[in-house]
């Protein structure tokens, strides 16, 4: 299956400060990328969708100024965390698609955000 | 909007035995796709299995299989000979322009 590449799949970082996560489609080229965040023993949780040039659309609730979120080529997706605060702690976690029949979400190794 | 409801948070089997995890959704849609996902320790997402709305066969990977049942929005996920491997989180989806989870089955197995 095709290969998508999340980096850092750890980070600590302090409050008020921002951090970036990479997803990369490494074999393919991703219409669309979604980024989730995953609370412990809890599901994915979508937070916006990224089609590459153009803006992301956000999911009620998720501040878009907190959250921001990048699509620069077809293959690099990133998010942003901005001022973080120890509330953003998660697991953050991107997936890759080609918008043609049959196709699954093809997934990041996800990224676990520690603020303190 | 969309919904995935998985109503059994935790589920045990014994090892070789079958086991079905239960998913319904609900949609307005008719053209969409549905999968179940694996969770390990790891937390990488697995794709287990995947089945078109418009496809009335039953998918099959293996040991896993599915029972759609298109008009009462019901996609279960049958596992037979569970293997010690097949612990997991178990996830449910629901596709249309954009994916939407269920809240998950924790699968124990039991040796």
């Amino acid at each position: 299956g095709a290969v998508v590449s999340q980096h850092p799949s750890r980070v600590i970082c302090k409050s008020g400060t921002s951090v970036k996560i990479e997803c990369r489609s490494l074999d393919f080229q991703a219409t669309t990328m979604f980024w989730y965040r995953q609370f412990p023993k809890k599901s994915l949780m979508l937070m916006a969708t990224s089609n590459e040039g153009s803006k992301a659309t956000y999911e009620q609730g998720v501040e878009k100024d907190k959250f921001l979120i990048n699509h620069a080529s077809l293959t690099l997706s990133t998010l942003t965390v901005t001022s973080a605060h120890p509330e953003d702690s998660s697991f953050y976690i991107c997936s890759a698609h080609i918008w043609t029949a049959n196709t699954e979400a093809f997934f990041g190794q996800g990224t676990r955000l520690t603020v303190v | 909007a969309q919904t995935v409801t998985q109503s059994q948070p935790e589920m045990s089997v014994q090892e070789a035995e079958t086991v079905t995890l239960s998913c319904t959704y609900d949609t307005s849609e008719s053209d969409y796709y549905l999968f179940w996902y694996k969770q390990p320790p790891s937390r990488q997402m697995i794709l287990v299995i995947r089945q078109e709305a418009y496809k009335q066969q039953n998918a099959t990977e293996n040991r896993f299989s599915v029972n759609f049942q298109k008009a009462a929005k019901s996609f279960s996920l049958k596992i037979s000979d569970s293997q010690l491997g097949d612990a997991a989180m178990y996830f449910c989806a629901y596709k249309d322009d954009k994916i939407i989870f269920g809240k998950g089955t924790r699968l124990h197995i039991l040796p």
